[in-house]
Parts: structure tokens; C-alpha cells; sequence
């Protein structure tokens, strides 16, 4: 069964970096591109980006750019999503789903807390 | 952008009631080569990761219970649950994946009475 794994929770400095992983199993990792939304707590859901696990084609919400770096590793099945200069504003949840239909499969998220 | 508009933003029913929800989208969402809505609706119940309940508008995920049904095309979509199950507390999201930047509706909170 499809089934995408992410890591429970990251605490993070302001101005650090986080880099958060997805691993795939159940399907051919390179055959669906790879979706990135976030949600802030108590709100909605929010459109990062996303990435094509084949040729690492990445296309992005220009709200996110030059805050979130998608990536995957083929070899491990992995897609990673780096976030940089975090603020308050980055404390959030973050999904890793895939498009299959829409985003037919959905990690448990991350939840990303910036605090010092 | 393509902006989507979810209303209501809350309601309550009972147990057994039918549900209407709406999603209208600011440009339409009707690909004219394949007559495809580009429009999916997720159910996040508390605490969990949304879930895919219906995509091209209309078609059912594999396992949603016929109770859930799309309709609607171009702008205009609405989301019925015929018979409300206690279960079916959630939110409920539409989303257009017509263009990038993929965006959701603000979501539409179901209570039960």
C-alpha cells in the first residue's frame, strides 16, 4: 500500500534551516510528482510547490520562493523539502503528498515549531 | 492565481441530515480538451492529514462512502453529504489543480448537533 513517512516534529532556531524528508513506498517513486503544503495552526492548507521525482523538475508558489527547496533522492525513494531563514511565520505543519489524482496520498506531516 | 471561495465557513447538523456545501472558483476550472473540472475536495478530520473524497469534480475516491458526492462545473461546485454520519466531523477543502499555483478553498467546518 502507498505510503508516504515523515518525521513527527523539528525544533527549529530563528534564521536556522530545517530540512524535512518524505519516504515513499508501495509505488514507483519516479512515476508521480511529489506536492508540498503547509498549514498553519488552526488554519488552511497552502500550495509550497512541487517536484517531479523523475528529472527533479520543481515548480513553485512565488509566495515560497527562496524560502522552500524541494529535492528527492531516487535512490532511497526520498523527496526533502529544506526551508531557510525561518520565522514564526514558517511554524507550521508540512505535508508531503503525492499527485496521483490531485494529491491522492498524504504523509502525517511535520510539524516545524521556530522558537529560541 | 486562481482564487477559491468556500462557503458556508461553518454549519451544524444532526445526525442524518443532508449537507450542502459550496466552492466557486474565480476563473473556470473546465479544461476544454478533455471536458475535465480540475477540482478535488478533502475531508481533514482533527488531528489528521486531509484525505482525497473526490477529484474531476465529480468521481469518488476508491473507499468513500456513496453518501459523498461532487457536482458542478466551469465555477461553481457543491459537495452533498445525503445522510451525515457522526463520523463525517471534519473540514472540508476543495481545491483547483487547473494551474499553478495549485490553491484550496478556506475550508468549510462541519459540527454535528
Amino acid at each position: 500500500q502507498v505510503q508516504l513517512q515523515q518525521p513527527g516534529a523539528e525544533l527549529v532556531k530563528p534564521g536556522a534551516s530545517v530540512k524535512m524528508s518524505c519516504k515513499a513506498s508501495g509505488y514507483t517513486f519516479t512515476s508521480y510528482w511529489m506536492h508540498w503544503v503547509k498549514q498553519r495552526p488552526g488554519q488552511g492548507l497552502e500550495w509550497i510547490g512541487v517536484i517531479d521525482p523523475s528529472d527533479s523538475y520543481t515548480s513553485y508558489n512565488q509566495k515560497f520562493k527562496g524560502k522552500a527547496t524541494l529535492t528527492v533522492d531516487t535512490s532511497s525513494s526520498t523527496a526533502y523539502m529544506q526551508l531557510s531563514s525561518l520565522t514564526s511565520e514558517d511554524s507550521a505543519v508540512y505535508y508531503c503528498t503525492r499527485g496521483g489524482r490531485a494529491m491522492d496520498y498524504w504523509g502525517q506531516g511535520t510539524s516545524v515549531t521556530v522558537s529560541s | 492565481d486562481i482564487v477559491m471561495s468556500q462557503s458556508p465557513s461553518s454549519l451544524a447538523v444532526s445526525v442524518g441530515e443532508k449537507v450542502t456545501m459550496s466552492c466557486k472558483s474565480s476563473q473556470s476550472l473546465l479544461y476544454s480538451s478533455n471536458q475535465k473540472n480540475y477540482l478535488a475536495w478533502y475531508q481533514q478530520k482533527p488531528g489528521q492529514s486531509p484525505k482525497l473524497l473526490i477529484y474531476w469534480a465529480s468521481t469518488r475516491e476508491s473507499g468513500v462512502p456513496d453518501r459523498f458526492t461532487g457536482s458542478g462545473s466551469g465555477t461553481d461546485f457543491t459537495l452533498t453529504i445525503s445522510s451525515v454520519k457522526a463520523e463525517d466531523l471534519a473540514v472540508y477543502y476543495c481545491q483547483q489543480y487547473y494551474s499553478y499555483p495549485w490553491t484550496f478553498g478556506g475550508g468549510t467546518k462541519l459540527e454535528i448537533k
